[in-house]
């Protein structure tokens, strides 16, 4: 049971803008701990999308960013492309758990 | 270029243990800790934990303490991920990523992943 809580699904046209959600407490994001973004495509390992909140490692578009406010983080994906769909992760750090890092529950993204 | 790949896939019983190995490459080794995530089929990502291949430092996720070991092996750059009384809910995909140092930059690179069924 994940602590970080996502929508199950979001959807939009190519070349829409379409955000997820990923929502924490006070022990996770609101504390401050660092939210990074995965994306997995069918059948592949997940790819960091977006670090330190809203970093983007080399190679990842522009299309793609991060933001975080008090409990809460998103990830933006704008000018939906077809190889955006996938499945995206959120994940953070949690200082009332033994053991620290967590994943979000997990989006599906359709291109429709 | 920097990667890690993983053990083949595994099928066991219940009750038996398994053991993933992840090699390292392209980076020194001793910078960066491991982490282990586990993805049954069809669900989400789970954190199993992290292992420090600098000074073996290590956090078990609390669903898996008493149940998991993660080491490394600095001669080899090879991390090792060994799970016991195996059960047919731990048939899942276990991924080794590179993750710190620190918690600012994630888990980076991944390996590709090893399947592990369990079953009778």
């Amino acid at each position: 049971q994940s602590v970080l809580t996502q929508p199950p699904s979001v959807s939009g046209a190519p070349g829409q803008r379409v955000t997820i959600s990923c929502t924490g407490s006070s022990s996770n994001i609101g504390a401050g701990f660092d939210v990074h973004w995965y994306q997995q495509l069918p059948g592949a390992a997940p790819k960091l999308l977006i670090y330190g909140d809203n970093n983007r490692p080399s190679g990842v578009p522009d299309r793609f960013s991060g933001s975080k406010s008090g409990t809460s983080a998103s990830l933006a994906i704008s000018g939906l492309q077809a190889e955006d769909d996938a499945d995206y992760y959120c994940q953070s750090y949690d200082s009332s758990l033994s053991g620290s890092h967590v994943f979000g529950t997990g989006t599906k993204v359709t291109v429709l | 270029q920097v990667q890690l790949v993983q053990s083949g896939v595994e099928v066991k019983k219940p009750g038996a243990s398994v053991k993933v190995s992840c090699k390292a490459s392209g980076y020194t080794f001793i910078t960066y800790g491991i982490s282990w995530v586990r993805q049954a089929p069809g669900q989400g990502l789970e954190w199993m934990g992290w292992v420090s291949a600098y000074d073996g430092n290590i956090e078990y996720a609390q669903n898996f303490q008493g149940r998991v070991t993660m080491t490394t092996d600095t001669s080899t750059s090879t991390a090792y991920m060994e799970l016991r009384r195996l059960r047919s809910d731990d048939t899942a995909v276990y991924y080794c990523a590179r993750d710190g140092p620190g918690t600012y930059y994630g888990m980076d690179v991944w390996g590709q992943g090893t399947t592990v069924t369990v079953s009778s």
